[in-house]
């Protein structure tokens, strides 16, 4: 299994201001993911964080309010711009490893709100 | 396009009754399933997963789950509740094969045990 720190582990925030997740993997990983669960909904996928490239985003989100690094295999940030209320929510860091990537790992989240 | 529907978002159930939470999925190739538990103020833990191998399929803590192609189901089991089941369940599901590791959940399901 992989074991994901993910910091912070919750914050609160301004309107306007923007804020940086950070997600540490203790092994190397193909594959690491941006979600978000906003409250009382499932999860949903922001993008892929592709080392060496630009991250692949999913329908709905975009860079400019998503920024994602990852320089490494195991690293990757997820930065969250110009916040409002709406972007209240947990944000969670996920590795794919196994195979076929199959066994999928999730860090604790980083619970977001905004004021 | 894959998709997930999990029958009911509250499930309360007596220490030591049948557990049954429900999964419906909708997917244009042969997938790949998983069911995950968050545990309050925790990220999300894999519970147990299918990958085209053995229909049932053991996990964790004495879940299982059961996959059924002409049902298009994949339901969660556990013969006899415990208090520490106590706790938010997602059922997941992505293509099979290839290098597209998108996972698409269902909304959750909220288990309570009763003592």
């Amino acid at each position: 299994s992989a074991v994901i720190s993910q910091k912070p582990s919750r914050d609160i925030c301004q309107r306007g201001t923007s804020l940086t997740i950070q997600c540490q993997v203790d092994s190397q990983v193909t594959m690491m993911f941006w979600y978000r669960q906003q409250p009382g909904q499932s999860l949903t996928l922001i993008a892929t964080a592709n080392q060496g490239s630009e991250a692949t985003y999913e329908s709905g989100f975009v860079i400019d309010k998503f920024p994602i690094s990852r320089p490494n295999l195991t690293f990757s940030t997820l930065t969250v711009s110009n916040m409002s209320p709406e972007d209240s929510s947990i944000y969670l860091c996920s590795v794919a490893n196994g195979t076929v990537g199959e066994k999928l790992f999730f860090g604790s989240g980083t619970q977001l709100s905004v004021l | 396009a894959q998709s997930v529907t999990q029958l009911g978002s509250h499930v309360s159930v007596s220490e030591g009754a049948l557990v049954l939470l429900r999964c419906n999925y909708s997917s244009s190739v042969p997938p790949y399933l998983f069911w995950y538990v968050q545990y309050p103020n925790q990220g999300l833990q894999l519970l147990l997963k299918y990958t085209s191998a053995a229909t049932l399929v053991k996990g964790i803590n004495g879940f299982e789950a059961e996959f059924k192609k002409s049902e298009t189901s994949f339901h969660l089991t556990k013969p006899s509740a415990h208090m520490s089941d106590a706790a938010e369940y997602f059922c997941a599901v992505r293509r099979s094969g290839g290098s597209n590791y998108k996972l698409t959940f269902g909304k959750g399901t909220l288990l309570t045990v009763n003592p």
